[in-house]
C-alpha cells in the first residue's frame, strides 16, 4: 500500500522558535496533501489543503502566517510552525491524495507531536 | 452540508466479545463513508470504506460496517474483540468530487475502544 512518512515524529522546542514538519509520499506522487491538527482526546481538524506548485488553502480560523505550508514537489509538503508558543503544542498529521484517475483515497502519515516549552 | 456523529465517546468490551461502534451521518449527497483507526501516538489507518457499492463492507482485522441509508448509519462491528483492537476509532464522511476524486473528509469526534482481558 501507499506510504506517507512524517518527520520528525516528536519535537520539543522553546517558545519563540520555528519548527518544520515534513510530509513525504514514499511510493507515489501526491497532487494534494492535507494538514490536520489533533488536540488531546479530540478529533482531527483540517488546517489546510496543499496543492503542488500553488499556495495552500487554509481553513477558517487558521493563521496562514503562523502555519506556513509549502508543497514544492509531488512527494513533499512541509508545515512550518513559526514563532511557536505553548498553545501550538499538538499532534499534527498529514495526508496525501495519490495523483491519477480513480485514486481518490487518502493516505495518512503517522503524525508529529509538537511540544512547545 | 456533511456531518458525522459518533454516539459513544468510549466503549469498553471484554476480549472475545462483540464490538459495536456507532456512527450516524448527515449528507446532502451520496456520501462516501470511512472508518479509520488510530493507535496511541500513531497516524490513521483505513479500516474500511463505503463508496456506493455493496452496503455491507468488510475491512481489515475482521471489522465490517453496514451502510443503512434509511437510518443514516454506518456502525462498525467485529464479532470478537482482541486486545490489539484497543485504539481510537474515527467515522468519516466525504462527498466525491466531480471526476471521482474524494472530497474533504469530515471526522467524527472519535470513539475510544478499551478491551479488557
Amino acid at each position: 500500500g501507499a506510504v506517507v512518512s512524517q518527520h520528525p515524529s516528536w519535537v520539543i522546542c522553546k517558545s519563540g522558535t520555528s519548527v518544520k514538519i515534513e510530509c513525504r509520499s514514499l511510493d507515489f506522487q501526491a497532487t494534494t496533501m492535507f494538514w490536520y491538527r489533533q488536540f488531546p482526546k479530540q478529533s482531527l481538524m483540517l488546517m489546510a489543503t496543499s496543492n503542488e506548485g500553488s499556495k495552500a488553502t487554509y481553513e477558517q480560523g487558521v493563521e496562514k502566517d503562523k502555519f506556513l505550508i509549502n508543497h514544492a514537489s509531488l512527494t513533499l509538503s512541509t508545515l512550518t510552525v513559526t514563532s511557536a508558543h505553548p498553545e501550538d503544542s499538538s499532534f499534527y498529521i498529514c495526508s496525501a491524495r495519490r495523483a491519477g484517475p480513480n485514486t481518490g483515497e487518502l493516505f495518512f502519515g503517522e503524525g508529529s507531536r509538537l511540544t512547545v516549552l | 452540508a456533511q456531518s458525522v456523529t459518533q454516539l459513544d465517546s468510549h466503549v469498553s468490551v471484554s476480549e472475545g466479545t462483540p464490538v459495536l461502534l456507532r456512527c450516524n451521518y448527515s449528507s446532502s449527497y451520496s456520501p462516501s463513508l470511512f472508518w479509520y483507526v488510530q493507535h496511541p501516538n500513531k497516524g490513521l489507518q483505513l479500516l474500511l470504506k463505503y463508496t456506493s457499492a455493496a452496503t455491507l463492507v468488510k475491512g481489515i482485522n475482521g471489522f465490517e460496517a453496514e451502510f443503512k441509508k434509511s437510518e443514516t448509519s454506518f456502525h462498525l462491528t467485529k464479532p470478537s474483540a482482541h486486545m490489539s483492537d484497543a485504539a481510537e476509532y474515527f467515522c468519516v464522511v466525504s462527498v466525491m468530487n466531480y471526476g471521482g476524486s474524494q472530497g474533504n473528509l469530515i471526522f467524527g469526534k472519535g470513539t475510544k475502544l478499551s478491551v479488557k482481558p
